[in-house]
C-alpha cells in the first residue's frame, strides 16, 4: 500500500520561502505525477501543481510565479518551494499521488498533510 | 469563492439516504471526470468516489455517484454516524488545473 509522508517547516516569516518534501513508500514512483494541495479555512482546498517523475511540472497560475517543484527519483521523494510567502499562504499543504493532466483530478493517496504558518 | 459549486451542509437521520451535489460549467464538469473526497475531522482528504461513479476497493457500496453535464452528483444510502464529515468535490479545468467545491458539511442528526 502505497504511503505518502511529508516534512518540512511549519512556521515561516513573511518573505520567506515555504519548502515540504514528500517520501512515496510501497508504490511506484514512475508513471504518476505528484501533487501539491493546501487547504485553508479561508480558500478551501486549492490545488497549487504537480510535477511528473520525470521532471514535467504543471502549476496552478494564480501561484506559478512564486512556485517551482522538483523530483528526486534516486529517494522516490518529491518537494515543494514557495517563496516570498505572506499570511495568505497559511494553510495545510498536502502531496498527493495524482494522474497527471487529464488523470484523476485530485489524486488517489494523500499525505498527512503540514500545517504552515506565516506570521511576523 | 470555489470554481465548483456545493451546498454548504446536509444532514440525515442514521439509516437515510442523503445527496449531495456539485455544479460546475462546461470547462470544467462539462469536459472532464469527478472525484469525490471524504475528509473526517483532523484528517487528510480520502479518495471516495473517482471518474464520475466508481469506487476504490474498500469503500462500502453505500456510496455513489453519477454526473449529468455539469454537474454532479454524490449519494449515501444506510447514513451512518461515521459517514459525518466534509465532502469535497474535484475535476479539472481549463489550464489544465484541478478545481475543488467548497464543500459540504455532512450531519447525522
Amino acid at each position: 500500500q502505497v504511503q505518502l509522508q511529508q516534512w518540512g517547516a511549519g512556521l515561516l516569516k513573511p518573505s520567506e520561502t515555504l519548502s515540504l518534501t514528500c517520501g512515496v513508500y510501497g508504490g511506484f514512483f514512475t508513471g504518476y505525477y505528484w501533487t501539491w494541495i493546501r487547504q485553508s479555512p479561508g480558500k478551501g482546498l486549492e490545488w497549487i501543481g504537480e510535477i511528473s517523475h520525470g521532471g514535467r511540472t504543471n502549476y496552478n497560475p494564480s501561484l506559478k510565479s512564486r512556485v517551482s517543484m522538483s523530483v528526486d527519483t534516486s529517494k522516490n521523494q518529491f518537494s515543494l518551494n514557495l517563496i516570498s510567502v505572506t499570511a495568505a499562504d497559511t494553510a495545510i499543504y498536502y502531496c498527493v499521488r495524482g494522474g497527471g493532466p487529464g488523470g484523476s483530478p485530485g489524486g488517489d493517496h494523500w499525505g498527512q498533510g503540514t500545517q504552515v504558518t506565516v506570521t511576523s | 469563492q470555489s470554481v465548483l459549486t456545493q451546498p454548504p451542509s446536509a444532514s440525515g437521520t442514521p439509516g437515510q439516504r442523503v445527496t449531495m451535489s456539485c455544479s460546475g460549467s462546461t470547462s470544467n464538469i462539462g469536459s472532464n471526470t469527478v472525484n469525490w473526497y471524504q475528509q473526517l475531522p483532523g484528517t487528510a482528504p480520502k479518495l471516495l468516489i473517482y471518474s464520475n461513479y466508481q469506487r476504490p476497493s474498500g469503500v462500502p457500496d453505500r456510496f455513489s455517484a453519477s454526473k449529468s453535464g455539469t454537474s454532479a452528483s454524490l449519494a449515501i444510502s444506510g447514513l451512518q454516524s461515521e459517514d459525518e464529515a466534509d465532502y469535497y468535490c474535484a475535476t479539472w479545468d481549463d489550464g489544465p488545473i484541478v478545481v475543488f467545491g467548497g464543500g459540504t458539511k455532512l450531519t447525522v442528526l
